[in-house]
């Protein structure tokens, strides 16, 4: 099984320039999220779905979108990207929720650079 | 917002040596989670304890958890090159179960 699988592995992008990253998974897990990873800073939750068809805003949502259209697919998309949004990007599933001692699965994370 | 944050920041110890980190939480939790990260890649689980548990094994991992404290500890005995890593607490707090709060992490150095 592969996992959690992250497209494109880096990217650089223009400042105002749109794009999508994609992650998907093959454990068949409810829940997916989206996390940010920037240095002295640890994870922070950008937005999170708790099934297909369902997204929800996490900590540090402004400036971005989400879509869950399929369970295996969570899409992260930046409208007009700014230089604040450099960073390395992280998406991770779990079964059910955290709090029903369920641990998240990683994929290896997508390094963007806006400039 | 922040609720583990791990101490020490940087850890640089010899192989075969024990490495201990530290976590330390704010609001009450429904269970305490610790991730490891490789450079370059993602998180990876490493061990999770309940609230209501307050010492968990795993091989050479060991976590305690002093909920009185709002602390817990992951000691990893006898290291090697390999657990050269970023090492996460993550809390899971009532009232807010879809949410895992990560800390800013341990850097372990485990020197050959």
């Amino acid at each position: 099984n592969a996992g959690v699988t992250q497209t494109p592995k880096f990217r650089v992008l223009k400042t105002g320039q749109s794009m999508t990253l994609l992650c998907a998974q093959d454990m068949n897990h409810e829940y997916m999220y989206w996390y940010r990873q920037d240095p002295g800073m640890g994870l922070r939750l950008i937005h999170y779905s708790v099934g297909e068809g369902t997204t929800a805003k996490g900590e540090v949502p402004d400036g971005y979108n989400v879509s869950r259209l399929k369970k295996q697919n969570f899409l992260l998309g930046l409208e007009s990207a700014a230089p604040s949004q450099t960073s390395v990007y992280f998406c991770a599933s779990s079964r059910t929720d955290p709090g029903a001692d369920q641990p998240q699965h990683f994929g290896d994370g997508t390094r963007l650079s806006i400039l | 917002s922040q609720q583990g944050e791990e101490d020490p920041q940087a850890l640089s110890i010899q192989e075969g040596e024990n490495a201990t980190m530290n976590c330390s939480y704010k609001t009450s939790i429904n269970n305490l989670q610790w991730y490891r990260q490789n450079s370059g890649r993602g998180l990876v689980h490493l061990i999770l304890i309940r609230s209501n548990e307050r010492e968990k094994h795993s091989g050479r991992l060991r976590v305690t958890l002093d909920t009185s404290k709002k602390s817990s500890s992951l000691l990893i005995t006898a290291s090697r090159a390999a657990d050269t890593a970023s090492y996460f607490c993550a809390t899971v707090s009532g009232g807010s179960n879809y949410k895992l709060t990560f800390g800013k992490g341990t850097l372990l150095t485990v020197n050959p």
